[in-house]
């Protein structure tokens, strides 16, 4: 069965405190990974895709990698305004378009 | 450049009632998914519309249908509410040369009662 796991669950920052989100996936024939931010009682907003691994893509404080089994979300000396619920997804080979989302890891850095 | 919009923002409805919501795409796209977020979860695909017709969908019952009209923008209605159905519902929609990159709407909040 296809899936998206993300870990941690909830994570909590000092501000300048850099870490890392981690996003696995079992799917067969992967054809990119996605990583979007979704605040609170609001639609994900488009950060990053990836399409193989090795590929590294930067955003501001924030760098996403992929390997052939997993994606590492960077997060270097975040500020308050990066707290979110950051959601992994990705898309397979006869899937069409279909995104499968992990349930996300929710973010928050304090002052 | 308007992003994906929806309506309404957020619907109260009671058990066996129907609902319709509404979703406009990004200009340029022309594929709509329609997914569904309970708290706490990830979004989970319910169905997808190209070319007005229904190209794939999730693992949800037919209570659940959809349209795309020949603007692009979409529908979708849920029949026979139950209190399960108290979920967001996000509207994704995505272009011909870029279709795997989907931009989400704000969502719609559905509660029922």
């Amino acid at each position: 069965e296809d899936q998206v796991t993300q870990s941690p669950e909830a994570l909590r920052l000092q501000e300048g405190e850099s870490s890392s989100l981690n996003c696995s996936y079992t799917v067969s024939g992967l054809r990119g990974l996605f990583w979007y931010r979704q605040d609170p009682g609001k639609g994900p907003e488009f950060l990053f895709t990836l399409y193989s691994a090795g590929e590294e893509k930067e955003k501001e404080r924030l760098k996403a990698t992929l390997t052939k089994k997993e994606s590492f979300l960077h997060i270097t000396a975040p500020k308050p305004e990066d707290s979110a619920t950051y959601l992994c997804a990705v898309v397979f080979s006869g899937g069409y378009n279909k995104l499968i989302f992990g349930a996300g890891t929710r973010l928050a850095v304090h002052p | 450049d308007a992003g994906v919009t929806q309506s309404p923002t957020h619907l109260i409805k009671t058990r066996g009632q129907q609902v319709t919501l509404r979703c406009s795409p990004k200009s340029g796209h022309d594929t709509v998914s329609w997914y569904q977020q309970a708290l706490g979860q990830g979004p989970q695909f319910i169905f997808q519309y190209y070319e007005e017709e229904e190209r794939q969908r999730g693992n949800f019952p037919d209570r659940f249908s959809g349209h795309q009209f020949p603007n692009y923008s979409s529908e979708l209605n849920v029949n026979a509410l139950l209190l399960g159905d108290s979920a967001l519902y996000l509207c994704a929609s995505s272009s011909r040369g870029s279709p795997d990159t989907q931009y989400f709407g704000p969502g719609t909040r559905l509660t029922v009662l």
